[in-house]
């Protein structure tokens, strides 16, 4: 079966720190792959997706990056974070445009 | 405009009752539609699908109006484990699964 895991689960990091994220999927091959960010009391918002390695597009601009060094591995990165960056991060995965999304654990990020 | 909006309640309601969530949004390109739920803390999971004939899952019933671009969820007999926020998904294909997510309608279930 399907799994789904990403980590740190949670942090709190100063402004102007750097950020890494890391998820990865086990038990499925070439899944699309996608970052969200839920601000408190707010809803889902998409922030990068991935076809594929190396295929990254963001949804909107912003202070943080990702990369997909292999097939299951998504990773979120920031060189300095913002206050605005706080929030719970989350990883999710699919399998071409089947709609369904599984998500991870989720991390949730202070940034103080 | 949100491209999904949904009353965020929250809904209080005791064991027993008959709850419903609506939903709209504002692309009519959008081709597929969800209900997840998220518990407090915790990562969204698909509820259940929603299809243009309507679907029922149990206690769970959706409803679908693309004319008038409008989702639907009915809970009946509600339990404490419903207690939960509940976001209407919306979606549409192109390279990828781009869902757009409502803020979520969140409902708590008392004795």
């Amino acid at each position: 079966s399907q799994t789904i895991h990403q980590w740190p689960a949670t942090l709190v990091q100063p402004v102007g720190s750097p950020l890494s994220l890391e998820c990865t999927v086990e038990g499925t091959s070439n899944p699309n792959l996608y970052w969200y960010r839920q601000a408190a009391g707010r809803g889902l918002q998409l922030l990068f997706y991935s076809v594929g390695i190396g295929q990254i597009s963001s949804e909107v601009p912003q202070n943080l990056s990702a990369s997909r060094p292999q097939d299951r591995q998504f990773i979120l990165s920031s060189k300095k974070l913002l206050l605005s960056d706080s929030g719970f991060y989350l990883c999710a995965w699919s399998v071409g445009a089947a709609g369904e999304l599984f998500f991870g654990e989720g991390s949730r990020l202070t940034v103080l | 405009r949100k491209e999904v909006e949904q009353d965020p309640g929250p809904f209080n309601v005791p064991e027993g009752a008959t709850v419903a969530f609506n939903c709209t949004y504002s692309n009519s390109a959008s081709q597929s539609f969800f209900w997840y739920r998220q518990d407090c803390r915790k990562e969204p999971k698909l509820l259940m699908s929603v299809y243009s004939s309507g679907n029922e899952d149990g206690r769970f019933t959706a409803q679908l109006n693309r004319a008038s671009q409008y989702i639907s969820l009915l809970i009946r007999d509600s339990k404490l484990s419903d207690s939960a926020t509940y976001l209407c998904v919306v979606g549409r294909s192109g390279g990828y699964n781009k869902l757009i997510f409502g803020a979520g309608t969140r409902l708590a279930v008392h004795p």
